[in-house]
């Protein structure tokens, strides 16, 4: 059982870089989130998607773009790092609004 | 902003003792999530509570919603190390009704 899948699991960069990070879900969801966690607190929401070629700024976006070509895949792009950036990144799918969300294991990454 | 304050924000017991978590907010919400999350893993839920005044009950973790639906507790009995892991209240809410997370409190049971 896959669920969400997320890659790379831990990525540095160093400053002005870009890097895609992923996001697969297997369960056919149609709202797909991203999530950046700082150390030892909740997270903030960065995009968010409710189906296919339909995406929305969260509470975070600044520094990140997103695109949904398809239900399964919610890629997130970083087009030039900054340290600011520096975060857990997770990916989560859910059936609809209000329901449960399923999360990734996460990706770690560091810019530096 | 809707905000959902926890605390404490960090706890370290002993393992056998009890505990209690508590997520706080100014605002109304119609439903309050909790979740744990462990070290290197994304959160997973644990219970969602609807019914102001709902007490839910998971093996050793008992989860009360407010009466007015503003607040929300965790109590833990008997912890143990396995229970070592960051809590995270959550509630759907704000203008595009997503998913609030809370300060979240990070618990260590020490054996």
């Amino acid at each position: 059982n896959a669920g969400v899948t997320q890659t790379p699991k831990f990525r540095i960069l160093k400053i002005g870089q870009s890097m895609t990070l992923q996001c697969a879900q297997d369960m056919n969801h149609n709202y797909m989130y991203w999530y950046r966690q700082d150390p030892g607190m909740g997270l903030k929401l960065i995009y968010y998607s409710v189906g296919a070629g339909i995406t929305d700024k969260g509470e975070v976006p600044n520094g990140y773009n997103v695109s949904r070509s398809t239900t399964e895949d919610f890629p997130l792009r970083l087009e030039l790092a900054a340290p600011s950036q520096t975060s857990v990144y997770f990916c989560a799918s859910a059936v609809g609004t209000g329901g449960i969300q399923y999360f990734g294991a996460g990706t770690r990454l560091s810019v530096l | 902003t809707q905000l959902l304050e926890q605390s404490p924000q960090f706890l370290s017991i002993q393992e056998g003792e009890n505990l209690t978590v508590y997520c706080n907010s100014s605002s109304v919400f119609s439903s309050l999530q909790w979740y744990r999350q462990e070290p290197g893993e994304g959160p997973v839920l644990l219970v969602t509570v609807v019914t102001g005044g709902e007490v839910k009950k998971l093996k050793r973790l008992t989860f009360q919603f407010g009466d007015a639906r503003k607040d929300s507790s965790l109590h833990i009995t008997a912890a143990q190390p396995g229970d070592t892991g960051l809590y995270l209240c959550a509630a759907y809410g704000g203008a595009t009704n997503k998913l609030i997370f809370g300060t979240g409190t990070l618990l260590a049971v020490q054996p």
